[in-house]
């Protein structure tokens, strides 16, 4: 079935490092890939998404870009700020249910002054 | 706009209660989500309604859950006998229902059943 992996967390940071967050997915046809991301006591909200292969989908200083050769939609941003703290879930629409969403099981960061 | 309401926002009760969530989409949204979100299991998707009418309830974990959407602006998600591992954050979320797009969650419901 459709699924998604992530990296396991927590990945702790200094300010102003640079970020990847690992994604690979499993799915029949040409799913939507999105990140989503998770504030202390909040609940989730997109981040950014991307509907096709080789599109980049990008907010706030991050990047992901949809590679289908490699299944992946890893996460990165060039310099990460304490406010980037928050759990980063990749997710992935099913191609034969739409408006459907299978998340992975999130990556908790942690940025550090 | 408010966004997606859930309450209460914290719940604690005893093994065998009854527990009833709520959630209020987005006016105008024409699908609904509940999710249960833990360390172990991560978020997953429990049962989603489209335009009111139960479209995919194949997380409910068991007889245990049921939810209902008995208008356009109210669900309920309701745990019956309720037991401790049913502890968990459960997320509501809405959107227009019209193919990949994002989805709205309100701030979760923290359920601790002891």
């Amino acid at each position: 079935g459709n699924s998604v992996t992530q990296m396991e967390g927590p990945v702790t940071l200094s300010e102003e490092a640079f970020l990847t967050i690992n994604c690979t997915y499993t799915a029949t046809g040409y799913p939507s890939l999105f990140w989503y991301v998770q504030y202390p006591g909040e609940g989730l909200q997109l981040l950014l998404k991307a509907t096709k292969a080789d599109d980049k989908g990008s907010n706030k200083g991050f990047e992901a870009t949809y590679r289908k050769e490699t299944t992946s939609f890893h996460l990165e941003k060039g310099s990460v700020q304490v406010s980037d703290s928050a759990v980063y879930f990749c997710a992935l629409s099913s191609p034969g249910a739409t408006n459907k969403l299978i998340f992975g099981t999130g990556t908790l960061l942690a940025v550090q002054p | 706009d408010a966004g997606v309401i859930q309450s209460p926002r914290h719940e604690v009760t005893e093994m065998g209660q009854e527990v009833t969530l709520r959630c209020k989409p987005i006016s105008g949204h024409n699908s609904l989500f509940w999710y249960r979100q833990t360390m172990m299991r991560g978020l997953e998707l429990l049962i989603y309604f489209n335009n009111n009418v139960p479209i995919d309830d194949s997380g409910m974990p068991e007889d245990r859950f049921s939810a209902k959407m008995p208008n356009a602006s109210f669900s309920t998600l309701k745990i019956q006998p309720s037991e401790p591992r049913d502890s968990a954050v459960y997320f509501c979320a809405s959107n227009s229902g019209q193919g990949r797009e994002k989805l709205f969650f309100g701030s979760g419901t923290q359920l601790s059943v002891l």
